[in-house]
């Protein structure tokens, strides 16, 4: 079964600072795509940014960008000039990408808190 | 179309009461899952449908949990006979099935104590 590993329950960061969040995966699988989606407090889960397993460069959105180590099975996420509305929870989130895998579930790790300080 | 809809947003309900929730997704969104979360953790699978057919459960989904989607468009998650472990926020989310590198639209989610 595969599993996400989120290893920082809390990270802070000063406004305008950079900060990354580390999340690292298990899986037995070679087609895949992973997500980092943030959860503000009382309020809807949004996607951030997505990576195809299949493709080497590093996804990119604007102030987010990943670090994706396939062979590593490590997915980090890089957020440059933190705003104040960046701060939530964050969880990685892994899916199967194999025809007949569980194509349904998305697999969630635990979630980094992240604060940012003005 | 305003995204992914849950009613309720809060439900306080006895233990041993029966409770319904309700999902609209988005329109064109053939694909609807139901997710759980509780306080500290990250969100866990429950169940999901391909239209009206619900094509994968988990076993976190005891008997006492029933979902379904009967026109392929809205869903209901059911609770019989509730414990104070059912107690947490129920996600649902939406998406296409093609592009599995999409990813899901979530709701707001019915936050659920049980008492």
């Amino acid at each position: 079964a595969q599993t996400v590993t989120q290893s920082q329950p809390e990270m802070s960061v000063q406004e305008a600072e950079t900060v990354t969040l580390s999340c690292t995966y298990d899986t037995s699988e070679s087609d895949y795509y992973l997500f980092w989606y943030k959860q503000p407090p009382s309020r809807q889960m949004i996607l951030v940014i997505r990576q195809e397993a299949y493709k080497q460069q590093n996804a990119t959105e604007n102030r987010f960008s990943v670090n994706f180590q396939k062979a590593a099975k490590s997915f980090s996420l890089k957020i440059s000039d933190s705003q104040l509305g960046d701060a939530a929870m964050y969880f990685c989130a892994y899916r199967s990408a194999i025809y007949g895998g569980s194509q349904g579930n998305l697999i969630f790790g635990k979630g980094t808190k992240l604060s940012v300080k003005p | 179309d305003t995204g992914v809809s849950q009613d309720p947003r809060h439900k306080i309900t006895k233990r041993g009461q029966n409770v319904t929730f309700r999902c609209d997704p988005i329109s064109e969104h053939n694909r609807l899952y139901w997710y759980r979360q509780t306080l500290g953790q990250g969100p866990e699978f429950l169940t999901y449908f391909q239209n009206e057919a619900q094509l994968e459960k988990s076993r976190l989904l005891s008997d006492r949990f029933s979902a379904e989607r009967p026109k392929g468009s809205f869903s209901t998650l059911e609770i019989q006979r509730t414990e104070q472990g059912d107690s947490a926020m129920y996600l649902c989310a939406s998406s296409l099935a093609t592009g599995q590198g999409n990813g899901y639209t979530f709701g707001s989610g019915t936050r659920l104590t049980v008492v």
